[in-house]
């Protein structure tokens, strides 16, 4: 089962919100990436969780934090968000950080939108 | 730098033909990989075929095989026997080091 689970598939949210996008997998994998996408361009890497530790920020303002509470959970908090952040938000997770062949598998996105 | 060039940004195919779809990639790494990934109108990238540099054999998935050229840092993705659901964006990826570079896509229509 190549699965990863993320909840919501829609977000609308004020400037002013505090919101948290979630993802999940049960696949034993202990990498963990949060990608920006926007329409029709590809994927850009924001963070890379490995064994529940913060290994790549890819200079991401601080108005997004993410959280890897365990192995197979990640979460995307959301504060005080600008127009320019609504995109495609997808998570994504392979067996091990940087060992080949390191296949990432990807969730379904959530779609965001900030008024 | 690793940079993934998709040359074609639009293709299109009719039904039951086959199609190939473009990527070169550079790179000064000797231990990468490569994938070919299809995000249809659902959002969902899934994993359509990988291949490891280090092997000479082209990887093959159904009706899914690349032309993987090592020394020209070519890899193409070919698409048999084109099914309408096959209509998505294709994004050709380079993993090395913990990190996929993505090309820019090349958005695939088949016509019935």
């Amino acid at each position: 089962d190549t699965e990863v689970t993320q909840t919501p598939k829609h977000l609308v949210m004020g400037m002013t919100n505090k919101k948290s996008l979630k993802c999940e997998q049960h696949m034993g994998h202990r990498a963990m990436y949060w990608y920006k996408q926007k329409a029709k361009k590809p994927p850009e890497l924001m963070f890379v969780y490995s064994y529940e530790k913060l290994s790549i920020n890819e200079s991401v303002p601080s108005r997004f934090s993410p959280e890897c509470p365990n192995s197979s959970l990640l979460n995307l908090h959301l504060h005080a968000l600008q127009p320019e952040d609504s995109a495609l938000y997808l998570c994504a997770s392979s067996q091990e950080y940087r060992v080949g062949p390191d296949t990432q598998y990807f969730g379904p996105g959530t779609r965001l939108t900030v008024l | 730098a690793q940079t993934v060039t998709q040359s074609q940004p639009e293709m299109s195919v009719q039904e039951a033909e086959t199609v190939t779809l473009s990527c070169t990639y550079d790179t000064s790494e000797s231990d990468y990989y490569l994938f070919w990934y299809k995000q249809p109108p659902s959002r969902q990238m899934i994993l359509v075929i990988r291949q490891e540099a280090y092997k000479q054999q082209n990887a093959t998935e159904n009706r899914f095989s690349v032309n993987f050229q090592k020394a020209a840092k070519s890899f193409s993705l070919k698409i048999s026997d084109s099914q309408l659901g096959d209509a998505a964006m294709y994004f050709c990826a380079y993993w090395a080091l913990g990190r996929l570079y993505f090309g820019r896509g090349t958005q695939l229509t088949v016509w019935p």
